[in-house]
């Protein structure tokens, strides 16, 4: 079965930090892997995605996020933080077979940025 | 362009009443997923369907839920009977037609069901 760990709840980090929010998979090929933003009672945005080639993808808002086949993971980062990033951050895990509609996500990591 | 539109944005039924949750696509999508968010918890797949059709609805509850896309209008999601445990965020999303279309799902903003 198919399966995405956010391991980190809850992040604090000042306005202006680089931020990594850490996303482990488990799948038994290469998965297709994306990043959605939550704010407070909207729905989700998608940030980025990946499905083959480059293993590091540019997304929206000045967000990127690597793929490393070999430690399982799509951490998502950013150079610098904004206030306006405060939210709640899911990965999210497509399989590449026939359910490959089925988004899997993790349980969310809620960032609060610090002026 | 609108984005995926959902209604109402909060609902709130007693016990044993039904529940109707309303999603129009994007223009020009012809998939649409609905997902479950309980609290604290990821979104969880429930139902995939496109017009007039369910394509897999392995997420759905076997009892008291149900789900429609027809030729016209939105799609819905019916809850009948609903108890405590239905209380969450019920997201919709839609996607574009052809075989990647489907990993492009845009989410609406979500219909907070509260029971009481």
């Amino acid at each position: 079965a198919q399966s995405v760990t956010q391991p980190d709840i809850h992040i604090t980090v000042s306005e202006g930090a680089s931020l990594e929010l850490r996303c482990n998979y488990s799948y038994g090929a290469t998965p297709y892997l994306f990043w959605y933003v939550q704010s407070p009672g909207q729905g989700l945005q998608l940030l980025l995605k990946y499905f083959s080639g480059d293993t590091l993808v540019q997304g929206i808002k000045g967000f990127e996020a690597e793929f490393k086949r070999s430690q399982s993971s799509f951490n998502l980062r950013k150079p610098s933080v904004h206030w306006s990033d405060a939210a709640e951050y899911f990965c999210a895990l497509a399989g590449s077979g026939g359910s490959n509609y089925k988004l899997t996500f993790g349980k969310g990591t809620l960032l609060t940025v610090n002026p | 362009n609108a984005g995926v539109m959902q209604n109402p944005r909060h609902l709130v039924r007693r016990r044993g009443q039904e529940a109707r949750l309303r999603c129009s696509p994007m223009k020009g999508h012809s998939h649409v997923y609905w997902y479950r968010q309980l609290p604290e918890e990821g979104l969880k797949f429930m139902v995939y369907l496109q017009k007039e059709n369910i394509i897999d609805e392995s997420g759905m509850p076997k009892e008291r839920f149900s789900a429609e896309f027809p030729k016209e209008g939105p799609s819905i999601l019916r809850i009948q009977q609903v108890v405590r445990g239905d209380s969450a965020a019920y997201f919709c999303a839609s996607s574009p037609p052809g075989v990647r279309g489907s990993y492009e799902q845009y989410f609406g903003p979500g219909t907070r069901l509260t029971v009481t």
